[in-house]
């Protein structure tokens, strides 16, 4: 089944500890991108990379960091989480930068 | 700077008739729009998309309406259905952007029986 993936799905820390939300897809696609859903604020994306070791940022991209080391994955790396982090994120994959993009289900974060 | 913008955060619509759902964009190098549908505790999924070289694309019940020149585009769903409540998020995106999709903030829509 062509899917995104998305783990943990659920994460509750503190602040300052270094996190790490993984995301792969099956479907072999070069574009890959995170994006935090916050109230009012609708979709945002974080990061976006156009194919293996090409990322490039998105209008939200301070404190996190992207690796692009093989297709398929694409980690979200939050080196010092803040509360302000405390968010609903979303990886998401397509063939190309313009073709729909597939989501993964989502990681809710809680920053305490 | 919100690129995309979809003025209406909600809709309510009787079941059988059409829901209209809006969204204005400012930059005019995007060349590429989508609408994506969304259920709570799930990911967006895609519903529809068009190209800025048309000016309209229908897919079963779903037909998205662009007008470029107001930079305007509209999703029109005939006749709307109980399921397809949900929040309807509207994005744009373009080449010269590098492909990054902006979003707007999305329209949640209810269809009542």
């Amino acid at each position: 089944e062509a899917q995104v993936t998305q783990n943990p799905r659920y994460l509750i820390t503190v602040t300052g500890k270094k996190l790490t939300v993984t995301c792969s897809q099956n479907m072999n696609h070069e574009y890959m991108s995170w994006y935090r859903q916050d109230p009012g604020l609708g979709l945002r994306q974080i990061y976006y990379s156009m194919n293996v070791e090409v990322t490039d940022k998105g209008d939200v991209p301070e404190g996190y960091k992207v690796s692009r080391k093989e297709k398929r994955n694409f980690p979200l790396i939050l080196e010092s989480p803040s509360p302000n982090q405390t968010s609903l994120y979303f990886c998401a994959s397509s063939g190309r930068g313009h073709d729909e993009q597939f989501f993964g289900p989502g990681t809710r974060l809680t920053v305490l | 700077d919100q690129q995309v913008k979809q003025n209406s955060p909600s809709l309510s619509v009787q079941e059988g008739r059409i829901s209209i759902l809006n969204c204005d964009y400012t930059n005019s190098m995007f060349d590429y729009f989508l609408w994506y549908k969304k259920y709570p505790a799930e990911g967006p999924t895609f519903l529809i998309s068009i190209s800025s070289i048309k000016d309209k694309n229908e897919d079963g019940r779903f037909t998205v309406f662009l007008n470029k020149s107001a930079k305007h585009l509209s999703l029109h769903i005939v006749p709307s259905q109980p399921g397809d409540s949900a929040v309807y998020f509207c994005a744009a995106t373009g080449q010269r952007s590098g492909y990054a999709l902006n979003f707007g903030k999305g329209t949640s829509l209810l269809v009542t029986p």
